[in-house]
């Protein structure tokens, strides 16, 4: 079956940094989105990754090694407005986007 | 990005009544819009994908009678609760694909905030 894997709850430190990992488990692999979702609100898009390596967009980034079957995202700088669910989703051969459950992430003054 | 907005946000009803909800993708034509469903502290679950002019294509489970969906415009999808019971209270959030066909990043609308008394 297709399984995607993240941290459920992690706790930061405000200007500290945070990883968040993602490891999946598709039935083919045609890239990798980063969303972000405050508490009662959609989802917004963060990154996106479909080749091996680090993309860095302001105080975050992404990275992918397909091989390993794994992505992280990495935020520098926390303000306690990036406290939300983060959420890795994969799209597979079918172009079907598989969803995480998401990581909520808790930044502490 | 494309701009997606549902409407209405918040819905209270009750048991047995029907409620719909609309999505419109206000500078996009979008041939395909999604319906998630989201309850609480669980990811999104695809429930399905509505196509222009032809029938909404419907994820395993999601019962196609309960849930009815038009996309009868490139920009207008609604989806219709029937007979809504509590436990159809959930956040139902739409998306429409940007740029980059079957890859492109998803835009997502505002979401519908549904509970059912």
């Amino acid at each position: 079956g297709q399984n995607i894997d993240q941290p459920t709850e992690m706790t930061a430190t405000e200007g500290a940094i945070v990883q968040i990992n993602c490891t999946y488990q598709t039935s083919g692999f045609n890239g990798l989105f980063w969303y972000q979702q405050h508490a009662g609100e959609a989802p917004t898009f963060l990154s996106y990754n479909v080749l091996d390596g680090l993309e860095e967009k302001g105080r975050f980034s992404s990275f992918l090694s397909r091989s390993k079957g794994y992505s992280y995202l990495l935020l520098k700088e926390l303000q306690m407005k990036d406290s939300a669910s983060y959420l890795c989703a994969v799209t597979d051969s079918n172009y079907q986007l598989i969803w995480g459950a998401g990581t909520k992430l808790i930044i502490k003054p | 990005g494309a701009v997606v907005s549902q409407h209405p946000s918040w819905v209270i009803c009750k048991s047995g009544t029907s409620v719909k909800i609309e999505c419109r993708s206000l500078d996009f034509q979008a041939t395909t819009m999604f319906w998630y469903r989201q309850f609480p502290k669980q990811s999104l679950m695809l429930m399905a994908t509505s196509n222009e002019g032809s029938k909404a294509t419907y994820e395993q489970g999601v019962e196609k009678d309960k849930f009815l969906i038009n996309h009868a415009s490139l920009t207008l999808s609604t989806l219709t609760v029937t007979s809504a019971h509590p436990e159809d209270s959930s956040f139902y959030i739409c998306s429409v694909r940007g740029l980059g066909g079957d890859t492109g990043e998803l835009f997502f609308g505002e979401g519908s905030r549904l509970t059912v008394l």
